[in-house]
């Protein structure tokens, strides 16, 4: 069964703290992709990435940073965690079959809930 | 900035009802998907449309597409609980990345 997997169902950070969202997928994607998901808000996006070591900025990048050293795996960093970055984060992947999204399909993680206090 | 609202935010109503939940924008969008989710899990793709009037069925939801490809409507025939969870529309932006609705709660109770 393939999938993507988040390192953290849940995490309490303290207002300042380094913190490391890690996220792995199996399906040898293209695409990756990190979310933050609130009340009334959907799902916005932070950063995704077409290839290794290649990133672009989402809708939300700041206060955040990603790495992609490897195919399969996707990190999210918050340098400084701030109390207003309590959120849910979801990890997606997908292939990336060309130029048409609607041949694109999200598979998601479970999802991270971070507790910033 | 593309943009999608969702309505009706929330929606509870009794094991057997009909309902319709609508995706709505001033954007064209190159597709349209729907995905649930379900409390603790992520979100699971439920139907993609790429053509403006397209009409998908799957099992008792029904999807459609809108001519203009700036809306879509999910129609589901006597709800079950089974069916309870956000339902979270995604339109496509003509490259690789999708914006996302706020999503609408649907409880449907026994």
């Amino acid at each position: 069964d393939v999938k993507v997997t988040q390192s953290s169902r849940y995490l309490v950070k303290r207002t300042g703290e380094k913190v490391f969202l890690e996220c792995v997928q199996d399906m040898d994607h293209e695409n990756m992709f990190w979310y933050r998901q609130d009340p009334g808000l959907g799902l916005r996006l932070i950063y995704f990435s077409y290839d290794v070591k290649m990133k672009e900025k989402g809708d939300i990048p700041e206060g955040y940073s990603v790495s992609r050293e490897k195919k399969e795996r996707f990190s999210l960093i918050l340098e400084s965690a701030s109390t207003n970055q309590t959120s849910m984060y979801l990890c997606a992947s997908s292939q990336g079959t060309g130029i048409l999204s609607g041949a694109n399909v999200l598979t998601f993680g479970a999802g991270s809930r971070l507790t910033v206090l | 900035t593309q943009l999608l609202e969702q309505s009706p935010q929330f929606l509870s109503i009794q094991e057997g009802e009909n309902l319709t939940v609508y995706c709505n924008s001033s954007s064209v969008f190159s597709s349209l998907q729907w995905y649930r989710q379900e409390p603790g899990e992520g979100p699971v793709l439920l139907v993609t449309v790429v053509t403006g009037g397209e009409v998908k069925k799957l099992k008792r939801l029904t999807f459609q597409f809108g001519d203009a490809r700036k809306d879509s409507s999910l129609h589901i025939t006597a709800a079950q609980p089974g069916d309870t969870g956000l339902y979270l529309c995604a339109g496509g932006d003509y490259g690789q990345n999708f914006v996302f609705g706020p999503g609408t709660r649907l409880s449907v109770l026994p």
